[in-house]
Order: structure tokens, then C-alpha cells, then sequence
């Protein structure tokens, strides 16, 4: 099945550890795309990749950090410097930077 | 980042009722997208909209590219219950990032 998965569903950590989010597609897709949603709000965009080894900032991207190394992966770092963590976290991915993007199935954070 | 205004924040209407939400934009887009969301999933895409008074249907589902490209409008038709969830708009200005609405939320009671 092609698709994004995201793993795990449920995450929780302590404060002030890091954390990795995983992120997988198996859509042959170029773009992907980290975003982070509160309660009542919209998608805020953390990180995104146009390519392998290259991604770019997005609005709120401090206190987290990302690697491309592979097309296909995309994993996000929360790290103890992110100020509030928890939240529901989006990898989506596309074929290209302005094409629509598809979404996983989220990974929801809470940190304790 | 980029503020989209999307409207009504929340609805809740009789089955079988036809439903309306815009999303605004203070700057032209090139393309809007709508999503839906159901409650700890991802969002699913419904529709994508490319050009400027473009008008798309999918299923009882109808969106709209404004004339103005700085709007965008979905509609559903006759709603079910499965149709609660929250809707999203996304927009993308010029070679550039895509930006969301803070979605509406319907609730559709039988």
C-alpha cells in the first residue's frame, strides 16, 4: 500500500529529554513536511524538504531539528529546548513544493 | 507566516442540510486546497484547486477557486453524519510554502 506512516501513534516523555519522530512515505515523493497542531488552531509548518540532504526552516521551527538523508525518510527531533512540546505533530509529503500535499496519521507528543 | 481567515469557526446543522464555509486571504494564492479532518487522524485531502474561478466537485462535495484569488469556498450538499469533522483550507502564494486556515468544525446531527 502506498502511503505515509508515521510512527509511534502515542508518544510521551519526560521533560527536558529529546525525542524523535518517525516519518515514512513510499510514494516516490521529492517534498515532505513537518507540521505541529493545537487545540483549535491550524497547521503550523516546522520543517519541510524539497530534496535529499537539503530542508528549510518553517514558521516555527526552533527547538526542533530534521534530517533527509534518505527519500524516503524524514524524521523529526523535539528537543529539550522546544519550550512546549506537546502537541499533535503532520508529516505529509508531495511530489513537489507546489503540488497538494498528503498527510500520515500523526503522532501525538505529551510531555510530562 | 501568511494569515488565512477561514469561516465559520464552527457549525452544527440537521442532517441532511447543505453547508458553506469560505477561507480569505489577504494576499493572491495560486493554488487552495481543502482537507478534511477526523478527530486523532491526519488530514485527508478533498479537494485541489488550481486556477482562478475554477470550480471542482467531488461527490456532494463542491469547491471554488474566487475570482479574485484571494478566496476559496466549499460546499456540501445534503450532509450526513459522516461528514463531521473538521475542514481545513490550505493556500499557496506564489513559490512558496503552503499555508492553513484554523479549519471549521461541523458537527451533523441525525
Amino acid at each position: 500500500d502506498g502511503g505515509i506512516t508515521q510512527s509511534p501513534k502515542y508518544l510521551f516523555r519526560k521533560e527536558g529529554q529529546n525525542v524523535t519522530l518517525s516519518c515514512e512515505q513510499n510514494l516516490n515523493h521529492d517534498a515532505m513536511y513537518w507540521y505541529r497542531q493545537d487545540p483549535g488552531q491550524g497547521l503550523r509548518l516546522i520543517y519541510y524538504s524539497q530534496i535529499v540532504n537539503d530542508f528549510q526552516k518553517g514558521d516555527i521551527a526552533e527547538g526542533y531539528s530534521v534530517s533527509r538523508e534518505k527519500k524516503e525518510s524524514f524524521p523529526l527531533t523535539v528537543t529539550s529546548a522546544q519550550k512546549n512540546p506537546t502537541a499533535f505533530y503532520l508529516c505529509a509529503s508531495s511530489s513537489g513544493i507546489h503540488t497538494e500535499a498528503f498527510f500520515g496519521q500523526g503522532t501525538r507528543l505529551t510531555v510530562v | 507566516g501568511q494569515q488565512l481567515n477561514q469561516s465559520p469557526q464552527s457549525m452544527f446543522i440537521q442532517e441532511g442540510e447543505d453547508v458553506s464555509m469560505n477561507c480569505t486571504s489577504s494576499s493572491i494564492f495560486n493554488t487552495w486546497l481543502w482537507y478534511k479532518q477526523d478527530p486523532g487522524e491526519g488530514p485527508v485531502l478533498l479537494i485541489a484547486l488550481y486556477k482562478a474561478g475554477e470550480l471542482t466537485s467531488n461527490g456532494r462535495l463542491t469547491a471554488q477557486f474566487g475570482i479574485t484569488r484571494k478566496d476559496s469556498f466549499l460546499n456540501i450538499s445534503a450532509s450526513i453524519p459522516s461528514d463531521v469533522g473538521i475542514y481545513f483550507c490550505a493556500g499557496q502564494p506564489t513559490g512558496n510554502q503552503f499555508y492553513f486556515g484554523t479549519g471549521t468544525s461541523l458537527t451533523v446531527i441525525p
